[in-house]
């Protein structure tokens, strides 16, 4: 059964830096793609972003408000995804999901979320 | 501003049939395959339609996908209370290179 947790969530300052974790277990994560999607309270959906297998060169993609501030990346010998989210705002609180990316597919399975809120 | 345009909310009554509309251009839609996720309430998304009417396994066939030109549409046929949810369309967008959503329609079973 494919399982992603989300970790690392809560509660920081704008301008300061957080990193997200995704847990996964039942597929083989090294041939999976991988994305973030947000969902801010009481809205809809976003894409954060994407990440390749290392096998299709592992490149990413991300979308027009997060470039330039977020970073995903994966560790495949520890079958984890991340989220490295700097110089965070206000407008970045949401609740974030990751899940899987298949190409027939994407957006497959999705984690359970981790909120994060920025606020001073 | 949601990339993709649906209707916020729609509603029928149980054994009914409704639609949501799903606009879009020929940057996403127009050339892409459209998806459809259900979000129940206080839960993650769920892939409910993919490549424009294809159902992943353990979908009903109650719940069925179109696409003409720039705008798609989700079909739910014979109601049930248990389909009460936000729906969210989406396409791959070729400009922005990136997922767009729809703002996601808020369904009500009367």
């Amino acid at each position: 059964e494919v399982q992603l947790v989300e970790s690392g969530g809560g509660l920081v300052k704008p301008g300061e830096s957080l990193r997200l974790s995704c847990a996964a277990s039942g597929f083989t994560f090294s041939n999976a793609w991988m994305s973030w999607v947000r969902q801010a309270p009481g809205k809809g959906l976003e894409w954060v972003g994407r990440i390749k297998r290392k096998t299709d060169g592992g490149a990413t993609d991300y979308s027009a408000p997060v470039k330039g501030r977020f970073t995903i990346s994966r560790d495949d010998s520890k079958n984890t995804l991340y989220l490295q989210m700097n110089s965070l705002k206000i407008e970045d609180t949401a609740v974030y999901y990751c899940a899987t990316w298949d190409l027939v597919k994407p957006l497959d399975y999705w984690g359970q979320g981790t909120l994060v809120t920025v606020s001073s | 501003q949601s990339v993709l345009t649906q209707p916020p909310s729609a509603s029928g009554t149980p054994g009914q049939r409704v639609t949501i509309s799903c606009s879009g251009s020929s940057s996403n839609i127009g050339n892409n395959y459209v998806y459809w996720y259900q979000q129940l309430p206080g839960t993650a998304p769920k892939l409910l339609i993919y490549r424009i009417n294809q159902r992943p396994s353990g979908v009903p066939d109650r719940f069925s996908g179109s696409k003409s030109g720039t705008s798609a549409s989700l079909a739910i046929s014979g109601l049930r209370s248990e389909d009460e949810a936000d729906y969210y369309c989406s396409a791959w967008d070729d400009s922005l290179s990136g997922v767009v959503f729809g703002g996601g329609t808020k369904l009500t079973v009367l």
